[in-house]
């Protein structure tokens, strides 16, 4: 157990829908990092958040955005949905933000678009 | 800006044989690297990471991997592998002293190798 806590973890939706992916960092944990696992694409980074803040965003579209509330959780919102956004989206946690802090991973939340 | 090739898609293997799965880098920064193993409906393990220092580094499940900045690889290995080794093993790095300051810590996966362990 990572520690780290994704919900739903599988979602079934249907194009031009809008879902909302949660997750909860691991205890102590400020910055939460947001990647989209596909057969095609493979693991893409999309966005980091660090204490509430955005500090870096990858390959993410404008569909999609995301938040850290104040509690540390956080939310991927994907709107406009298409075929082509089924895929294995996973949240991560380290403690702080920089680079070589080990990043604990959540099980994912599988999405499907039918 | 940073990427990762792993050579092989797919590597089987007998239980008890030796594993090696290889995985080259590129980047215009140094970096930091890291392995991480998925088990099938499951999220991304660590299990190791080089940060600095020994070029040879010890995870859990008795892996290892070494670092050559020369030939810019860092390949995992496994002395002898166990039934429970089945799985995908991604090999990744996170840039230091990224232009701009923009990487934070961000992770640049390859694609994946998966390990078949046979009795």
């Amino acid at each position: 157990d990572s520690g780290v806590t994704q919900t739903p973890k599988h979602l079934i939706t249907a194009t031009g829908q809008r879902v909302t992916l949660r997750c909860s960092p691991r205890s102590g944990d400020l910055s939460v990092y947001w990647y989209q696992q596909s057969l095609d694409q493979g693991l893409q980074f999309l966005i980091q958040y660090y204490n509430g803040e955005e500090r870096a965003k990858g390959n993410i579209l404008e569909r999609f955005s995301a938040q850290q509330f104040p509690d540390l959780h956080s939310e991927l919102n994907l709107s406009s949905l298409e075929l082509g956004d089924s895929a294995l989206y996973f949240c991560a946690s380290s403690p702080m933000t920089g680079v070589g802090q080990p990043q604990h991973f959540g099980d994912g939340t599988r999405l499907s678009i039918l | 800006a940073q990427s990762v090739t792993q050579l092989d898609s797919q590597v089987p293997v007998f239980e008890e044989a030796p594993v090696e799965l290889r995985c080259n880098y590129s980047s215009s920064v140094s970096v930091y690297l890291f392995w991480y193993v998925q088990y099938p409906n499951q999220g991304l393990q660590l299990l190791l990471k080089y940060l600095s220092g020994s070029t040879l580094v010890k995870g859990i499940n008795g892996f290892e991997a070494e670092f050559n900045k020369s030939q810019t690889s860092f390949h995992l290995r496994k002395p002898s592998v166990h039934i429970s080794d089945t799985a995908e093993y991604f090999c990744a790095v996170s840039g230091i002293g990224n232009a701009g300051g923009t990487s934070y810590g961000k992770l640049t996966f390859g694609q994946g190798t998966i390990l078949t362990v046979h009795p």
